[in-house]
């Protein structure tokens, strides 16, 4: 059975540093990768996708993929109360498979 | 723009009744999907379909029926509800089966 791990936290960080989310995935043929932000109460929405291993920034975002350690994380810099949610780490073989997320809050 | 919309928004059943729960996306879609959301949880597939006619079991079907008569209808049937059925519902459409949208959810209580 395809598995993604996320710790669930709680994580928190002040305002104005780097928040670290992490996610692994079980398995091998995954080619696809997305980090989804769920703020309480409301439905996911899409916040970044990555394909190929390394890096890859969208403004304060970046996307870090390691497929051979099938690991992927979301780096958020100058963390803000806005991005205070639970981030979804979700995988793609055939159909999207979710972690259970982690909860991040950002201490003002 | 509409995008995904559910109905209803909560519904409080008592065990044994059916209900079926609404979905409908404007964005011309082929791919649509139901999933479940436990407390502390991450997504569960229910079922999904890749287009109008066809649809497919996810990671937990069991309780649950969908249809996908049109591509912009995806209706999740619940028979015989049961505790174990509370959950926040989700549906969402995709039109490459990878980046979803999604809607704003169904909070069910089975009592």
């Amino acid at each position: 059975q395809k598995e993604v791990e996320q710790n669930s936290g709680p994580l928190s960080v002040p305002e104005g540093a780097i928040a670290s989310l992490n996610c692994t995935y079980s398995d091998r043929g995954s080619q696809s990768f997305f980090w989804y932000r769920q703020y309480s109460g409301k439905s996911p929405e899409l916040i970044m996708s990555i394909y190929s291993n390394g890096d890859k920034e969208d403004g304060r975002f970046t996307a870090q993929l390691n497929k051979a350690s099938q690991y992927v994380s979301l780096l958020i810099r100058d963390s803000q109360p806005s991005d205070s949610a639970t981030y979804l780490c979700a995988v793609n073989e055939k159909q999207l498979t979710f972690g259970s997320g982690t909860q991040l809050t950002v201490l003002p | 723009n509409a995008g995904v919309t559910q109905t209803p928004k909560f519904r409080i059943l008592k065990i044994g009744q059916s209900m079926t729960l609404q979905c409908t996306q404007d964005m011309n879609h082929n791919y649509m999907y139901w999933y479940r959301q436990d407390p502390g949880m991450g997504l569960k597939l229910i079922y999904y379909s890749v287009g109008a006619g066809i649809t497919d079991k996810g990671e937990v079907p069991n309780g649950y029926n969908v249809s996908r008569s049109t591509t912009e209808d995806f209706p999740l049937r619940l028979e015989l509800a049961a505790p174990s059925q509370t959950s926040v519902y989700f549906c969402a459409s995709s039109y490459d089966y990878e980046k979803l949208f999604f809607g704003s959810g169904t909070q069910l209580s089975v009592l």
